[in-house]
């Protein structure tokens, strides 16, 4: 079973330029997380999809940073513009309804540096 | 509130046990979770207890959860270098899928 698929895998802009970011789920997953890990620090939630529906988005940044799933499947997080503290590594996540004790799968995550 | 907090750093030699602690503020957890991350990777989840347990092992790994004390630990049992990376714990919240994750312990396995 292919894992989660993010691209690109570093980043790096200058502030107030824009940057988005690309997940693949894991096949037959319906939701979806994006995440953001600040260096030393745990991830916290941005976003959860549930197919193309938005779950939580509550601790998203909406005036710089938005996130589609048109067809319930891949995802696009960006940022427009950029600050310095957005720098970070950008985890997607998914998970299965059919078996939330399993949690999330997680990617490789995107380390965006924002100069 | 919702807090996870564990220690930042733990050091232990080649073939020692190593123990992971976390204590968390929801009491409406309904699981708890360990993750890894090795540098560069994305977390892999390393095992989970639903929060009507106390003890749960699995193979090296055992799992503690003192539910009156909101603390939950991981042992590794005959730690290897192979074992070095950044251990998250993480709680998910009563009907929600929302995981909320300690700050991670940074575990370094030594010859």
């Amino acid at each position: 079973e292919a894992g989660v698929a993010q691209s690109p895998r570093y980043k790096i802009i200058e502030k107030r330029q824009s940057v988005a970011f690309w997940c693949n789920p894991i096949s037959g997953h319906a939701t979806l997380y994006w995440y953001q890990q600040i260096l030393g620090q745990g991830p916290k939630l941005l976003i959860q999809f549930q197919n193309n529906g938005v779950v939580d988005d509550s601790q998203l940044p909406k005036d710089r940073f938005s996130a589609e799933r048109l067809k319930g499947v891949d995802s696009t997080l960006k940022i427009q513009p950029a600050k310095l503290e957005d720098s970070a590594v950008y985890l997607c996540a998914s998970s299965s309804r059919d078996r939330p004790q399993e949690t999330q799968y997680f990617g490789p995550g995107t380390r965006l540096l924002v100069l | 509130g919702e807090d996870v907090e564990q220690s930042l750093f733990l050091s232990v030699r080649e073939g020692d046990s190593s123990v992971i602690n976390c204590t968390y503020t929801d009491s409406s957890s309904t699981y708890l979770y360990w993750y890894k991350q090795e540098p560069g990777a994305g977390l892999q989840l390393l095992t989970y207890i639903f929060s009507n347990m106390d003890m749960k092992q699995d193979q090296r790994l055992t799992v503690l959860l003192n539910k009156k004390d909101k603390h939950l630990s991981l042992r590794i049992a005959d730690t290897q270098t192979g074992d070095s990376a950044i251990y998250f714990c993480a709680e998910s919240l009563d009907n929600t899928d929302k995981l909320i994750f300690g700050t991670g312990t940074r575990l370094q396995v030594f010859p």
